[in-house]
């Protein structure tokens, strides 16, 4: 079975800079999709960024990036110009491309702290 | 707006007692699902549906049932209600089952068990 790790429980960034969350997955699987997931307090889970695995080319959103590491099985996500409203749960999140029934794997979380 | 709707938001059980979570999609989607999510356990699949008529177990199953008698509702039951179950209980559904599917939440049920 697939697992997802974040190491990091609380992490925290000063405003208007930069923070990398890292996560790491173990599969055996070669075709698969990774996610980033953001929850703000009001527990809404939103969708910050998604990677397919046979792409090569790191995912951005605006001020999200990924660096996603296959051979290391690693998939981190970069935030930068930290704003305010970053504060969140951030969950990473593995899905396998192979199967038809293939719920989403979710490491633990980090939750990150923006100071001002 | 489209979207997921969980109901109800909050709810209080006595242990012993049971209760129905509802979710309903109003985006024709195939796949739905029923997570929890529990303080350094990031959310856990209780159960998840691939069509109406259809049901199967996820990681935690035990203690839950569901039902999908609708391809749009999925409800999640407790038959008998344990402190264990106290969780933020979230619903989602994606269109098919493609890896790349985004899945859609809910906003989240609170349950507390006493």
């Amino acid at each position: 079975a697939q697992t997802v790790t974040q190491s990091q429980p609380e992490m925290s960034v000063q405003e208007a800079e930069t923070v990398t969350l890292s996560c790491t997955y173990d599969t055996s699987e070669s075709d698969y999709y990774l996610f980033w997931y953001k929850q703000p307090p009001s527990r809404q889970m939103i969708l910050v960024i998604r990677q397919e695995a046979y792409k090569q080319q790191n995912a951005t959103e605006n001020r999200f990036s990924v660096n996603f590491q296959k051979a290391a099985k690693s998939f981190s996500l970069k935030i930068s110009d930290s704003q305010l409203g970053d504060a969140a749960m951030y969950f990473c999140a593995y899905r396998s491309a192979n199967s038809g029934n293939t719920p989403l794997v979710f490491g633990k979380g980090t939750r990150l702290s923006v100071i001002a | 707006n489209a979207g997921v709707t969980q109901t109800p938001k909050f709810r209080v059980l006595k242990t012993g007692q049971s209760m129905t979570l509802l979710c309903a999609q109003d985006m024709n989607h195939e796949y739905m699902y029923w997570y929890r999510q529990d303080p350094g356990m990031g959310l856990r699949l209780i159960h998840y549906s691939v069509g109406e008529g259809t049901t199967a177990k996820g990681e935690v199953p035990d203690g839950y049932n569901v039902s999908r008698l609708k391809k749009q509702n999925f409800l999640l039951g407790l038959e008998s209600a344990a402190p264990s179950q106290t969780s933020v209980y979230f619903c989602a559904s994606s269109l098919h089952y493609s890896g790349a599917n985004v899945l859609t939440f809910g906003a989240g049920s609170r349950l507390t068990v006493l």
